[in-house]
C-alpha cells in the first residue's frame, strides 16, 4: 500500500516567520508531487507542483523535493494569518495510472498575529 | 471562466434513499474523480474516470455508483447501501500527459448529511 505521511499538527508559527511543512512517501518510483491548501470548510486549492529534485520557488512558497530520501517539503516565508489552513501533500505514482493521486491527511498550520 | 461546478452545496439524505451529486466541468479535462473527506481526514478516492463511458473503482467504492456519459459530467450516486454517508464530497478533474502526473483541480464540494 503506497502511503503519504504528514504530521497532522497543528503547526503554530508567529506572523512573519517561516513555516516548514513536511511530507514523506513510501514508494521510490513516485514522480509528481503537489501541495494543496485547504481552508476550513472549503475545497483544496493547488499551490505548488514539483517534479524533479531540488527547490522550486513561487512567491513566498518554496517546494523542496528529495527523491532519495523520499520526502517533499513546503516552506512558506513571511507567514501571514491568511496562510492559516490545512496543507495537503499529494503524490502521483509512476508505473501505474498517471491520473491517480494519493493524498496525505494534511498538516494544520496556524499563523498567529 | 473555466471550472468545476458541484451541486448542490448541501444535501440531506433520508434513511433508505439514494441521492445523486452533480459534477460538471468546462475545462475540457479527460479525467474526473470523486473523493470523500471526513473531518480531520485526508481525501479518499471513491471512483475515477479517464475517458467517457469508462470508470474505475477507487479505494472506497462500496455503496456508491457513477456514470460518465459525457466528457463534461461525472455524477455520483450515494446509495442506501452506504451506511455512513455523512461527509464532504469533492469532485476533481485533470488532463492527461504522457509523462508526469498532472495536478487535479477541485470543485467547491457537496456536504451530505443524514436526516
Amino acid at each position: 500500500q503506497k502511503e503519504v505521511e504528514q504530521n497532522s499538527g497543528p503547526l503554530s508559527v508567529p506572523e512573519g516567520a517561516i513555516a516548514s511543512l513536511n511530507c514523506t512517501y513510501s514508494d521510490r518510483v513516485s514522480q509528481s508531487f503537489f501541495w494543496y491548501r485547504q481552508y476550513s470548510g472549503k475545497s483544496p486549492e493547488l499551490i505548488m507542483s514539483i517534479y524533479s529534485n531540488g527547490d522550486k520557488e513561487d512567491g513566498r512558497f518554496t517546494a523542496q523535493l528529495n527523491k532519495a530520501s523520499q520526502y517533499v517539503s513546503l516552506l512558506i516565508r513571511d507567514s501571514q494569518p491568511s496562510d492559516s489552513a490545512t496543507y495537503l501533500c499529494a503524490v502521483n505514482w509512476s508505473g501505474g495510472s498517471n491520473y491517480k493521486l494519493t493524498f496525505g491527511k494534511g498538516t494544520l498550520l496556524t499563523v498567529n498575529p | 471562466d473555466g471550472g468545476i461546478t458541484q451541486s448542490p452545496k448541501y444535501l440531506f439524505r433520508k434513511e433508505g434513499q439514494n441521492v445523486t451529486l452533480s459534477c460538471e466541468q468546462n475545462l475540457n479535462h479527460d479525467a474526473m474523480y470523486w473523493y470523500r473527506q471526513d473531518p480531520g481526514q485526508g481525501l479518499r478516492l471513491i471512483y475515477y474516470s479517464q475517458i467517457v463511458n469508462d470508470f474505475q473503482k477507487g479505494d472506497i467504492a462500496e455503496g456508491y455508483s457513477v456514470s460518465r456519459e459525457k466528457k463534461e459530467s461525472f455524477p455520483l450516486t450515494v446509495t442506501s447501501a452506504q451506511k455512513n454517508p455523512t461527509a464532504f464530497y469533492l469532485c476533481a478533474s485533470s488532463t492527461p500527459s504522457k509523462g508526469e502526473g498532472q495536478p487535479q483541480h477541485f470543485g467547491d464540494g457537496t456536504r451530505l448529511s443524514i436526516l
